[in-house]
């Protein structure tokens, strides 16, 4: 069963602009992850937050997690035209296996 | 140096046929998975193995049949094509269960 949802479906942002987005999931988990995918490509691991971590840079990401309301955000800083992409979250519901949502397509316009 | 590479790349076929996808990872890792995405990017596991033991079986009809001859290998052979079978067939590694995992770049398999 699908586990995480991506808010929104898509997101047209400038260049220099941040983008955010979401993901809620329905139970108890023990990390939730992040990965982009380019188009026609393999998913890409961006970053892991552990179920008892709140927040966690890596360069340019910042992803935070509230567990009580079970909800995740990913803010992609100064975007570039490299960063065009489909960001997906993946949960680990201590059930052996990560489910993924459908993903956020980030367009990042020139 | 490919970590995770799956071939091939593109497979179209007519309904009815059976085809296999092959992957290979070099990562030294434990755990393999194949994943099925469909054309709305709705990325779905279809079978795990640890160390060549089935751990995940999804609810996949049984013409999709797995076989890990070895922890590095994992195939995917799928019996009678269905046209509900075309998608892109990702392969997967972790080092564990539930952790990071790298993709293969997909296999797009279009039944006509």
């Amino acid at each position: 069963s699908q586990q995480g949802e991506e808010d929104p479906q898509a997101l047209s942002i400038q260049e220099g602009e941040n983008a955010t987005m979401n993901c809620s999931y329905k139970t108890s988990i023990n990390n939730l992850q992040w990965y982009r995918q380019n188009s026609g490509r393999g998913l890409v691991h961006l970053i892991l937050i552990r179920s008892n971590e709140r927040e966690k840079h890596s360069g340019r990401l910042r992803v935070t997690l509230d567990t009580s309301k079970k909800s995740s955000s990913l803010l992609i800083t100064a975007s570039r035209a490299a960063d065009t992409a489909s960001y997906f979250c993946a949960t680990d519901a201590d059930d052996y296996k990560l489910s993924f949502g459908a993903g956020t397509t980030v367009t990042v316009r020139a | 140096d490919t970590a995770v590479s799956q071939t091939p790349k593109y497979l179209v076929t007519q309904m009815g046929n059976d085809k296999s996808i092959k992957c290979e990872q070099n990562l030294g890792h434990d755990t393999m998975y194949w994943y099925k995405q469909d054309s709305k990017k709705f990325l779905k596991i279809m079978f795990s193995y640890n160390n060549k033991e089935l751990i995940i079986n999804e609810t996949v009809p049984n013409r999709f049949s797995p076989k890990s001859p070895d922890k590095a290998h994992l195939n995917l052979h799928i019996n009678s094509l269905e046209l509900g079978d075309s998608a892109v067939y990702f392969c997967a590694s972790s080092q564990v269960q539930t952790g990071e995992l790298f993709f293969g770049e997909g296999s797009r398999l279009t039944v006509l």
